[in-house]
C-alpha cells in the first residue's frame, strides 16, 4: 500500500480479555518497529523485526506482550489479559533497508487501545 | 542509554514568525536524526532525516541541522503559519540496535493568525 496501515484505529475492551493489533507496512519495507505512546511515558520502543524475524524485543513491558511478522510484511502485536495500564496508542512503522543502511520510517496512524 | 530532550515544551508564535526548535542528545553514537509532526489523535508524519555523516537537510521552509559532536540538532521553519501548528518530535536511531529510535518529549507549537 501507499503507507503503513494499522488496524482497528480504536479498540476499547475489557480488563483481563486479549487483544490482537495489526500492522500492515509499506511493501518492500523489511524492518518494522512497533512503539507505544502513552501520556506519562511519551513514546518508547516495544519490538523491532527484520524480515520475520525479531532481533530486539527489548521494550516489551511484560511477557503479556508478543508479536509476529509473517511472510517479510504483516505483523500483529498482541496482549494477553489486558490491564488498565496497556491503555495507550500503539504506532507501527516501517523502513528500507538498501545495502547502505536504514532509510528513514514512515509511521502508521496507530491504533488507540482503551482497557475498561 | 540514550536520552532525547527537547526544549522548550510548549511554543507559541505570530503567525509570519521563524520557528527555533530544539533537541539535545546524549550519546553522540547516532546512525542518523529524524524529525517527526504530529497532529492531534494521529500519527506521525516524517518531516527530516538527517544521516549522521550530514550537518544540515532542507525542505522547503524546513531546515534541520545536526552537530553530532555536541549532540544537539535544531528544526527551522520559516515564515510560521497557523497549518504548522502541531507536535514536533525529534528521534535519533541506533545502527547497532536495528535504526530503533529513542524519541524526545516533543515541542507543541501554537502558530496564532
Amino acid at each position: 500500500g501507499a503507507g503503513v496501515s494499522q488496524s482497528p484505529s480504536n479498540k476499547v475492551t475489557e480488563k483481563g480479555k486479549d487483544v490482537e493489533l495489526r500492522c500492515d507496512p509499506i511493501s518492500g519495507h523489511t524492518a518494522l518497529y512497533w512503539y507505544r505512546q502513552s501520556l506519562g511515558q511519551g513514546l518508547e520502543f516495544l519490538i523491532y523485526f527484520q524480515g520475520n524475524s525479531a532481533p530486539d524485543k527489548s521494550g516489551l513491558p511484560s511477557d503479556r506482550f508478543s508479536a509476529e511478522r509473517t511472510g517479510g510484511s504483516v505483523s500483529t502485536l498482541t496482549i494477553q489479559r489486558t490491564q488498565q495500564e496497556d491503555s495507550a496508542v500503539y504506532l507501527c512503522a516501517s523502513s528500507l533497508v538498501p545495502s547502505q543502511g536504514w532509510t528513514e520510517a514512515f509511521f502508521g496512524q496507530g491504533t488507540r487501545l482503551t482497557v475498561v | 542509554k540514550q536520552e532525547v530532550t527537547q526544549i522548550p515544551a510548549a511554543l507559541s508564535v505570530p503567525e509570519g514568525e521563524n520557528l527555533v526548535l530544539n533537541c539535545s542528545f546524549t550519546d553522540s553514537a547516532i546512525y542518523n536524526l529524524q524529525w517527526f509532526r504530529q497532529d492531534p489523535g494521529k500519527g506521525l508524519t516524517s518531516l527530516l532525516l538527517i544521516q549522521s555523516s550530514q550537518r544540515e537537510q532542507t525542505s522547503g521552509r524546513l531546515n534541520a541541522s545536526l552537530d553530532k559532536s555536541s549532540g544537539r540538532s535544531t528544526l527551522y521553519i520559516a515564515a510560521s503559519q497557523p497549518g504548522d501548528s502541531a507536535t514536533y518530535l525529534c528521534a535519533v536511531g541506533v545502527k547497532a540496535a536495528g535504526n530503533k529510535l529513542t524519541f524526545g518529549g516533543g515541542t507543541r507549537v501554537l502558530v496564532k493568525p
